[in-house]
Parts: C-alpha cells; structure tokens; sequence
C-alpha cells in the first residue's frame, strides 16, 4: 500500500514564477490537508480539501494562494507569482474517511519550494 | 487561540537514556493527540491518543494523555542514536486540522 505521494521532491522557482505542488493521498483516504514548514519554524495548516470540496482554508494566505481536490486525480495547491518568503518545504497528509472513526493522518516525504 | 506548547525544546542525552518529553495544549473541541517523528524528512507517524490514563507503546517509546491537566507525555526508554529527532506534537479538534507544537529536538549521543 503506497504512502502519501509528493512531486515533485525539489522545485526551484524565479520570483514571479508559478509553483505547483501535486499530491496523491493513500488509497482509500479520502481527506487531504496541506501544511508549510518555513526554515526554523514549525508546521503549520494552510487548507484541508476533501473530493472536490474545500473544507477549511483558513490557514491559507488570502492572495496568490489556492488548492484543490478534483474528482479524479492528485491535489494541487498552486502558488503564483512567487516570492522569496514562499521556500518553504510543503506537506500534504491525508486521512481516511470519518466513517472509519480513524484521525490518523499519514504526511508525505514534501515538496521543498526554493525561490530565488 | 488554539495552541501547542512543546518542553523542552531541546535535548541532549546520551544512548540508553530514558527521556520525557513534554507537551500541553489549548484547544477549543480537543479531538486527539498526536505524536510524530521528523528526521529531516517527512513527519513520522507515532502515537494517537484520544482518551485519558491510557498508555499507547510501541517498542522502546510509549505515551500517555491527561484530558483533565491538558497534557501528554512521550517517553523514549534506553534511548539510541537512531531515535535522534524532532518530536511533534499536534493536536486536533473537530475540525480536523493538525495545530503543531514547536517540537522537541533530541541529540543521542554515542
């Protein structure tokens, strides 16, 4: 059973420039969240999506920022016209669906977004 | 505010120490608790603890949630040079989200 799947790994991007961060849960999770990790700082939330639905977004910075979870396919949590203060390393963590009563959630290896 | 507060942040033992690690929290509609493990990588699933006084093991490592005092502990027993880490803590509520501490850096030493 894969785990949490991230691409890519390593993403360098000029200022100004489009980052997209692509996410594939385990199978049968039906939960996706997105967390940042900024150089010396710990985790913290951006957005968590379920199919097609954007469930809390609150830790999301209100411009340049947006994800989503199609019906088919990974999540993308898309990043434009980047800046510096953006490198960052990106989790996505995904759960199964509440009905299993499990609120474990499996994170994936990262991306690490570098601008320069 | 919801938070997470790690102690301490940083520690230093040497191999086949026993060590505990702190963390209490704040949190409107507490859900569970959630220990991980992040080596310069991904984090590390560890522990889920959502009721009180019962201890979770596995191995050498082995937590414990007090509802009513709002904190839990990790302790890592006979400790080795592999178990040299960041130790996180995290918290959800009903909403789902993961709320991390700062972590706990450990160093083993040979």
């Amino acid at each position: 059973n894969a785990g949490v799947m991230q691409n890519p790994r390593h993403l360098v991007r000029r200022r100004g420039q489009e980052a997209r961060l692509r996410c594939s849960p385990m199978k049968g999770h039906s939960h996706v969240y997105w967390y940042r990790q900024l150089p010396e700082e710990g985790l913290k939330f951006m957005v968590y999506l379920q199919k097609e639905n954007i469930i809390d977004e609150s830790g999301m910075p209100k411009e340049r920022f947006s994800a989503e979870f199609p019906k088919e396919g990974p999540s993308i949590l898309r990043i434009q016209q980047v800046v510096r203060g953006d490198s960052a390393a990106y989790f996505c963590a995904s759960s199964p669906p509440e009905k299993i009563a499990s609120y474990e959630q499996y994170f994936g290896p990262g991306t690490r977004l570098t601008v320069t | 505010e919801d938070k997470v507060v790690q102690s301490p942040l940083s520690l230093v033992v040497h191999e086949g120490d026993t060590v505990t690690l702190n963390c209490s929290y704040e949190v409107t509609n507490f859900r569970s608790l959630l220990w991980y493990k992040q080596e310069k990588k991904a984090p590390t699933f560890l522990f889920m603890l959502t009721s009180s006084g019962i201890e979770k093991k596995s191995g050498r490592l082995s937590s414990i949630l007090d509802k009513k005092e709002l904190f839990s502990i990790l302790n890592i027993t006979a400790t080795q040079t592999g178990d040299s880490a960041v130790y996180l803590c995290a918290v959800t509520n009903r909403g789902g989200k993961l709320i991390f501490g700062q972590g706990t850096e450990l160093s083993v030493k040979p």
